[in-house]
C-alpha cells in the first residue's frame, strides 16, 4: 500500500520568495503532522491536523507559515517571504488514532533551501 | 526550551553488542513514548513505543525501558546488527497525542 508522499522532495529558492510544500497522507489517516528538521537539530513539532477539529498551530514559527488540509486528505503548507532560516527537511507524518497509543507513519520530506 | 533531550548525538558499538541509546525527558505529563528509527534521505520509521503504565516493553532484539522517576527511556538493540545504523530519535506525548515532542536523535553506528 501506498505510505505518506511528498512533493516536491527537494526545492531550491531565494529569499523572500513564497514556497508550497505538499503531502499526501495514507488513504483514511485522520491526523496529519508537520515537522521541520533543521541541520543537526531534533524534529520541531510545526502544526496538526485531526479530523474536523480546528488544528493545533501551536508549534508554527511565524505568521508566514500557514498551512491547510483539504477535504481531510492532502495538506499544503506554505512559507511566505521564505528566509534563509526556513532551509531545512520539512517532514509531514498521519496516522490512524485508536485508543492507547498512536503511531506516525512519516513521509520521506522535503528538502528546502532558501538562498 | 527542549522537553525531550538525547545528550549523545552519536554511538558506535561492534555488531554483535548491545546498544544502549538514552533519552531524557522534563515534562512530568509525558506519558507515551517512541523511538523512531531514519536512515539517509528517509522520513523516520516507527521502532517500539511504551506506556507510562509500564516500565519495559520488548520486541525481538529491541527493548524499552522507562524511569519515570528519574524522567529517563533507554533503547536497547540485542545483538547489534550493522543494519542497525541509523539515526534513532525518542519521542513523548501527553495524553491527548495532540503533539509529538523528538529528542535530536542519536546517530548510531555498527560496525561489522
Amino acid at each position: 500500500g501506498a505510505g505518506v508522499s511528498q512533493s516536491p522532495s527537494n526545492k531550491v529558492t531565494e529569499k523572500g520568495k513564497d514556497v508550497e510544500l505538499r503531502c499526501d497522507p495514507i488513504s483514511g489517516h485522520t491526523a496529519l503532522y508537520w515537522y521541520r528538521q533543521s541541520l543537526g537539530q531534533g524534529l520541531e513539532f510545526l502544526i496538526y491536523f485531526q479530523g474536523n477539529s480546528a488544528p493545533d498551530k501551536s508549534g508554527l514559527p511565524s505568521d508566514r507559515f500557514s498551512a491547510e488540509r483539504t477535504g481531510g486528505s492532502v495538506s499544503t503548507l506554505t512559507i511566505q517571504r521564505t528566509q534563509q532560516e526556513d532551509s531545512a527537511v520539512y517532514l509531514c507524518a498521519s496516522s490512524f488514532r485508536r485508543g492507547g497509543g498512536e503511531t506516525q507513519y512519516f513521509g520521506p520530506g522535503t528538502r528546502l533551501l532558501v538562498l | 526550551d527542549q522537553q525531550v533531550k538525547q545528550n549523545s548525538p552519536s554511538l558506535s558499538v561492534q555488531e554483535g553488542r548491545i546498544s544502549i541509546l538514552n533519552c531524557d525527558y522534563t515534562n512530568s505529563m509525558f506519558d507515551y513514548f517512541l523511538w523512531y528509527k531514519k536512515y539517509p534521505a528517509e522520513g523516520p520509521t516507527f521502532l517500539i513505543s511504551i506506556s507510562s503504565i509500564k516500565d519495559k516493553n520488548e520486541d525481538g532484539r529491541f527493548t524499552v525501558f522507562l524511569n519515570k522517576s528519574a524522567k529517563h527511556l533507554s533503547l536497547h538493540i540485542v545483538p547489534s546488527q550493522p543494519g542497525d545504523s541509523a539515526v534513532y530519535f525518542c519521542a513523548a506525548s501527553a495524553d491527548n497525542f495532540n503533539k509529538f515532542y523528538f529528542g535530536s536523535g542519536t546517530k548510531l553506528n555498527v560496525k561489522p
